[in-house]
This record gives structure tokens, C-alpha cells and sequence, in this order.
């Protein structure tokens, strides 16, 4: 089954405790991408990739980190979580180009105390 | 700057209703794509439909169609004879061709089907 999945789906931590939430999909795609969603904010771009060891900014990077060392994979890492990263968090796998549907991960819920 | 505007932020209609859910939006390239997506409770997300800049012909997919029209920048959605199962947070998205694959997202509408 094609599909984009993401561990842990649930997780509560402390603050500046290092965490890494994980991102596989099986579709072959270039294109990754990390969202976080809060309410009355929609989804907003934190980091993405083009391909494998190619990964740029998006909207909201502060505080996060990603790498793609592998095509399927697409980790997002929080060196030193804080409160304000309370989210919930999606990956996003896609074929290169605009036009392309995205396909999102189930989300990971992330609270920070 | 690509942006999207969903300005209902929550809807109630009562079951069997028509309801229309606005998005209007921003961009200065002139190819683009247009994004529908649905988050159910459950909390995923479900890809609806796309549509490009260049099609604007509307869309039909059972109770759901789409009606895009450059001339407003809208791109809006309309579900007819509503059901319970139809409540979620719809969202609407921008991408632009030269922009990558970002999708730029809408803040959301929540639609709440009753009974």
C-alpha cells in the first residue's frame, strides 16, 4: 500500500529534551515536506526537500532541523524543543512539480511542557 | 507572495443543507494549482481535487463540485445535500509552478454537519 508514515504518532516531552520524529514513504517520491498545523493558522511549510541531501527553509524553520540521506526518508529533528513547538505535525511526499498531489503522513502529535 | 484566504472559519448547517465553503487567493505567476484538501476528525488529511489555472471549467464528483473562476481568484467548494459524515476541516491550497512543490495552505474551514 502506498503511503507515508510517521513515528511516533503521539508523544509528550520536556522542554530541551532532543527529539526526532520520523518520516518514511514507499510512492519513490523526490519532493518531502514537514508541516505543522495550529489552530487558526492552517499548515505552514517548516522544512522540505527536493531530493536526496537537497533540503531548503520553508515558512517556519526556527528550532527545527531535517536531513534526507535516503530517499524514502525525511526525519525532522528538534534539538532543543520549547513550548512553542506544541503542534501537530505532518510529512508530505509528492513527484516533483507544482502540480503534483501531495501525500500526507497521519500526523504526529507533539506537546511540549 | 502566494496566499490563500479561507475567511468562514466555521460552519454549522443541519443535514441535507447545501454548503458552500469560500477560498480566494493570491499569486502573481500565471500557472498555479489549486488544492482542495479534507481532515475528518480522525485527523488526516485527504486529498479532494486540483485544478489548474488554465481549466476553468467547473467540477462534479458526486455531491461535491467546484467552482473556479479566475476572474475573483476563487476557487470555491460546494457540498450538496450534506451529510454527517461531510463534517471535517476543509482546506484549501496554492501551489505555484515557481514555487516548487510548496502548497500554500488556507487557515481552514470547519464544517459541522447536524442532524
Amino acid at each position: 500500500e502506498a503511503q507515508v508514515t510517521q513515528n511516533p504518532r503521539y508523544l509528550i516531552t520536556v522542554t530541551g529534551k532532543k527529539l526526532t520524529v520520523t518520516c518514511s514513504q514507499n510512492m519513490n517520491h523526490e519532493y518531502m515536506s514537514w508541516y505543522r498545523q495550529d489552530p487558526g493558522l492552517g499548515l505552514r511549510q517548516i522544512y522540505y526537500s527536493m531530493n536526496v541531501e537537497v533540503t531548503d527553509k520553508g515558512d517556519v524553520p526556527e528550532g527545527y532541523k531535517v536531513s534526507r540521506k535516503e530517499k524514502r526518508n525525511f526525519p525532522l529533528i528538534l534539538e532543543s524543543p520549547s513550548p512553542n513547538q506544541t503542534s501537530l505535525y505532518f510529512c508530505a511526499s509528492s513527484y516533483r512539480g507544482a502540480r503534483n498531489e501531495q501525500f500526507f503522513g497521519p500526523g504526529t502529535r507533539l506537546t511540549v511542557l | 507572495a502566494q496566499k490563500v484566504t479561507q475567511a468562514q472559519t466555521e460552519i454549522s448547517v443541519v443535514e441535507k443543507e447545501d454548503v458552500t465553503l469560500d477560498c480566494v487567493y493570491e499569486t502573481r505567476d500565471t500557472t498555479y494549482y489549486l488544492f482542495w484538501y479534507k481532515q475528518p476528525p480522525s485527523g488526516e488529511l485527504v486529498f479532494l481535487i486540483r485544478r489548474n489555472s488554465f481549466d476553468e471549467q467547473n467540477e462534479i464528483s458526486g455531491r461535491y463540485s467546484w467552482n473556479f473562476q479566475k476572474s475573483t481568484s476563487s476557487f470555491n467548494f460546494t457540498i450538496t445535500a450534506s451529510q454527517v459524515v461531510d463534517s471535517a476541516v476543509y482546506f484549501c491550497a496554492l501551489s505555484e509552478t515557481g514555487g516548487g512543490n510548496k502548497l500554500t495552505f488556507g487557515t481552514g474551514t470547519q464544517l459541522k454537519v447536524e442532524l
